[in-house]
């Protein structure tokens, strides 16, 4: 079946370094979406692409979606405290209505 | 505004006995989903109904089953519950099916022991 996965799964940085993670799916996907969970939260929807080679920015956040629409990243520029938490995108393959979703990566920042 | 509302928060059950984990959401949406999470695995859907009415399965879907009682409600019921599905759980909505984003409740912390 279907498989998504992000790497790395913990990430700890100093604040204001960068910060990226990266979602790879088994099978081409017709959109992604990305998720942020605070700790004991909920999941939170940040953004979603469908095109290929998308980017799209909001503030220090920038996300892409690969030209084979199989992998996606999201880089945070100058990371701060409030970035805390995991980050999670969630693919649909065309046809399909089900999100699968990553593995999540875990960010700490250090102040 | 509400949102998407789970009952209870935290529940402990022992193997064998039975719940139901309850959803609504007050967004007049056609699309509700349960997810579970677990440490290392992220979120995997156990069942989703695409609209009222409608249910199918997700990546995990047994030993649980599901009503979509009406459209704001869709209800998760563990028949007899293993310390397997010691998890947490999430509802989630949509307004519809495909690419359209979710909103996620607050979660139900189950313990089984």
């Amino acid at each position: 079946g279907q498989q998504v996965m992000q790497i790395p799964q913990y990430q700890h940085v100093q604040e204001g370094e960068d910060f990226t993670t990266y979602c790879n799916s088994s099978t081409t996907l017709s959109n992604i979406q990305w998720y942020k969970q605070r700790p004991g939260g909920h999941p939170v929807f940040l953004i979603q692409l469908v095109k290929s080679g998308e980017v799209k920015k909001q503030k220090r956040l920038t996300f892409q979606f690969g030209e084979a629409k199989k992998n996606s990243s999201l880089h945070i520029t100058a990371t701060q405290t409030t970035d805390v938490g995991t980050y999670f995108c969630a693919g649909v393959t065309s046809g399909t209505y089900k999100y699968i979703f990553g593995t999540g990566t875990r960010l700490k920042v250090l102040a | 505004n509400a949102g998407v509302t789970q009952t209870p928060k935290f529940q402990v059950l022992k193997t064998g006995q039975s719940m139901t984990l309850q959803c609504a959401q007050d967004m007049n949406h056609n699309s509700m989903y349960w997810y579970r999470q677990d440490p290392g695995m992220g979120l995997r859907l156990i069942y989703y109904s695409a609209s009222e009415g409608t249910t199918d399965k997700g990546e995990v879907p047994n030993g649980y089953n599901v009503s979509r009682l009406n459209k704001r409600e869709f209800s998760l019921r563990l028949e007899s519950a293993a310390p397997s599905q010691t998890s947490v759980y999430f509802c989630a909505s949509s307004w519809a099916v495909g690419p359209e984003k979710l909103f996620f409740g607050s979660g139900t912390q189950l313990s089984v022991l």
